[in-house]
């Protein structure tokens, strides 16, 4: 089935790096993405890999991808309080034409401790 | 540069009253757009989508049914809402390729 994992929670402290773990179904999905979504808010992209990749680096993001596995994680270094937020992950799966669908995982609660 | 809006912000309505929310994309043209809910327990379920004027798609049975009208207007509507239509509504869109998701502030629905 179209299922996409995450681990619910993960607390961190002031300074650390954080590693949110996902995993997807779909070995023919072209790209994966990490959305961030803060309290009350929309969901905002944060880095998307394309599955030729291993590897993606954006600033204090790393987003890791092992294709054999199926695993996709995203590391942030130096963590912030403002880094609080719900981090979910998504896989597309295309159906053909020009549409594809966005799975997403449940989302991870992130939580930052000063 | 592309934004997209939604409106409104938060909305409580009473069961069986009808429901219109307000989805517009700027800076760009002949978007694909879609519309999520985002229930307790922070899943995103896919509503609907639209590849173009008068073109929708619908991915689960509802009570809730989906217009666009305009190239960059997409409306999600229901004749009458219930308890389990409460949640956090997100609107998004994405070139016509369908890649990348750009997601609206999304409205909070809360049905009584």
């Amino acid at each position: 089935g179209e299922d996409v994992e995450q681990s619910l929670f993960l607390s961190v402290r002031e300074g650390d790096s954080s590693v949110i773990n996902c995993t997807y179904t779909d070995s023919s999905s072209t790209y994966l993405y990490w959305y961030k979504q803060e309290p009350g808010a929309g969901l905002q992209l944060l880095t998307y890999i394309f599955s030729n990749m291993d590897m993606k680096q954006d600033q204090r993001l790393t987003v890791l991808l092992n294709k054999k596995d199926k695993h996709l994680s995203l590391r942030i270094a130096d963590t912030q309080t403002g880094d609080s937020a719900i981090y979910f992950c998504a896989e597309i799966m295309n159906y053909g034409g020009s549409q594809g669908n966005l799975i997403f995982g449940k989302g991870t609660k992130l939580s930052v401790k000063p | 540069s592309q934004t997209i809006h939604q409106w409104p912000a938060t909305l409580v309505q009473p069961v069986g009253s009808p429901l219109s929310l307000e989805c517009t994309v700027e800076g760009t043209s002949n978007p694909n757009l879609y519309w999520y809910r985002q229930a307790a327990g922070r899943g995103l379920q896919l509503l609907f989508y639209s590849v173009g004027i008068g073109q929708i798609s619908s991915e689960v049975p509802q009570n809730l049914s989906a217009s666009r009208p305009q190239d960059r207007q997409f409306i999600l509507s229901s004749k009458k809402l219930l308890l389990s239509d409460s949640g956090f509504y997100l609107c998004a869109w994405s070139y016509g390729g369908g890649e990348t998701q750009y997601f609206g502030p999304g409205t909070r629905l809360l049905v009584l």
